[in-house]
């Protein structure tokens, strides 16, 4: 079983409508929950992150931590074809300096105009 | 304020052929890494280093990979000889060890194909 699972998509929405994209994981030591963004040919870059558990909001992205079924979620509401790119789910312990990131295999989002 | 820089952004080499990629970590970040992207696999982290030092290269595939960071401004990686199923895109990433993981930033990536 891989420490991080995420269903790679991909995931054809019509603008407007709510997103949903989820990881589960195994490594109940992380405490550190983050989601990157990558666009086409470009690099990742982070979206958002959580510690421990929990919600948090940022403008249409509201990101949830469930560490009990360890199940970690992001929701975009009113998508925009702007949000057209592949999302990683990534985590950490992060007790230790040389803890590392585990990334999730992405799932790709197309947001039809 | 530049962001990761790596070069080339794009190498189209033969099999058997010496690879190096390179990376400019941003100033004052103390911790670097190396990833591989590709379809099959995700991004995979290959070795990272703490204030130059490399401290797990269990991702590494084989011997043929290899990594360096002479200063705390410049990284190496190279792949000696390299082949077809090397071709990928190859990520550096740079983060304060003082702050979060969530302080990791990724680079533009270096595509390389293997002929």
């Amino acid at each position: 079983q891989k420490e991080v699972e995420q269903d790679p998509g991909p995931l054809s929405v019509p603008e407007g409508a709510i997103v949903s994209l989820n990881c589960t994981y195994s490594n109940s030591a992380f405490q550190y929950f983050m989601w990157y963004r990558q666009y086409s040919r470009k690099g990742p870059e982070l979206l958002m992150y959580t510690y421990s558990s929990g919600n948090k909001e940022d403008g249409r992205f509201t990101a949830q931590v469930d560490k009990s079924s360890k199940y970690i979620s992001l929701f975009i509401r009113d998508s925009q074809p702007s949000d057209s790119a592949t999302y990683l789910c990534a985590m950490s312990a992060e007790k230790t300096s040389y803890d590392k990131v585990i990334f999730g295999p992405g799932t790709s989002l197309s947001v039809i105009p | 304020d530049a962001g990761v820089i790596q070069s080339p952004r794009h190498e189209v080499t033969e099999m058997g052929q010496e690879v190096t990629l390179r990376c400019k970590p941003i100033s004052g970040h103390n911790s670097l890494f190396w990833y591989r992207q590709t379809m099959m696999r995700g991004l995979e982290l290959l070795i990272y280093f703490n204030n130059n030092v490399p401290i797990d290269d269990s991702g590494m595939p084989e011997d043929r990979f290899s990594a360096k960071m002479p200063n705390a401004s410049f990284s190496t990686l190279k792949i000696q000889p390299s082949e077809p199923r090397d071709s990928a895109v190859y990520f550096c990433a740079s983060r304060r060890l003082a702050g979060g993981p969530y302080e990791q930033f990724f680079g533009p990536g270096t595509r390389l194909t293997v002929l």
